[in-house]
């Protein structure tokens, strides 16, 4: 198993601009998220799918689109980039919720100029 | 909602001594309390997690506590190796919570 892969493993941005980060997984897991992390911060939920079609907000939603239309994929979407959304970001699944073994991926560096 | 904070956000100790790293939460619904460990370049792993029908639970060289009373709980590491250079995340949820919180991180460094 691939466990959790995620692409770009770094990115560069203008303001303005916008783009995807993929994330897949293959394991089968129905619960997938993503994160954010600042330093000082820790990790910072942005947006979360308890299934293929259900997607939910986290802490920090706003600036980020997500959808999940299959149970292995679950693309983060930047509409309009803004210098404050410089970031790594993570990828995680798990096989349910609240008290289940997050499995991460490796991140995404994003830096927007 | 759930809120966590851990500290110290930076630690050093010798190689061989122990390192705790403390976490404190704010709902008493939470029962489940993971941490994390996360190396250079790469995501945070599962390293070991408590629930809260326990007080402590060890694995080899890394132990948890946990005081349900005072709402908070720790990471022991005994005899501390190079590779236990890491930042280190607690977590807490609780079973039916969609989510789980993480704390800030601590950033622990093996001096040899």
């Amino acid at each position: 198993n691939a466990g959790v892969t995620q692409t770009p493993k770094f990115q560069v941005l203008k303001t303005g601009q916008s783009m995807t980060l993929q994330c897949a997984q293959d394991m089968n897991h129905e619960y997938m998220s993503w994160y954010r992390q600042d330093p000082g911060m820790g990790l910072r939920l942005i947006h979360y799918s308890v299934g293929a079609g259900i997607t939910d907000q986290g802490e920090v939603p706003n600036g980020y689109n997500v959808s999940r239309s299959t149970t292995e994929d679950f693309p983060l979407r930047l509409l309009s980039a803004a210098p404050s959304q410089t970031s790594v970001y993570f990828c995680a699944s798990s096989f349910g919720l609240g008290q289940e073994t997050q499995y991460f991926g490796p991140g995404t560096r994003l830096l927007v100029l | 909602g759930e809120n966590v904070e851990q500290h110290p956000s930076t630690l050093s100790v010798q190689e061989g001594d122990s390192a705790v790293i403390k976490c404190t939460y704010s709902d008493s619904a939470s029962n489940y309390f993971p941490w994390y460990k996360q190396e250079l370049g790469k995501g945070p792993q599962l390293i070991i997690d408590i629930r809260s029908n326990v007080g402590e639970k060890k694995d080899q060289r890394i132990a948890v506590t946990l005081n349900k009373t005072a709402k908070h709980f720790s990471l022991h590491i005994t005899e501390t190796q190079p590779e236990d250079s890491a930042v280190y995340f607690c977590a807490a949820s609780y079973s039916s919570a969609s989510k789980i919180i993480f704390g800030s991180g601590t950033r622990l460094s093996i001096r040899p």
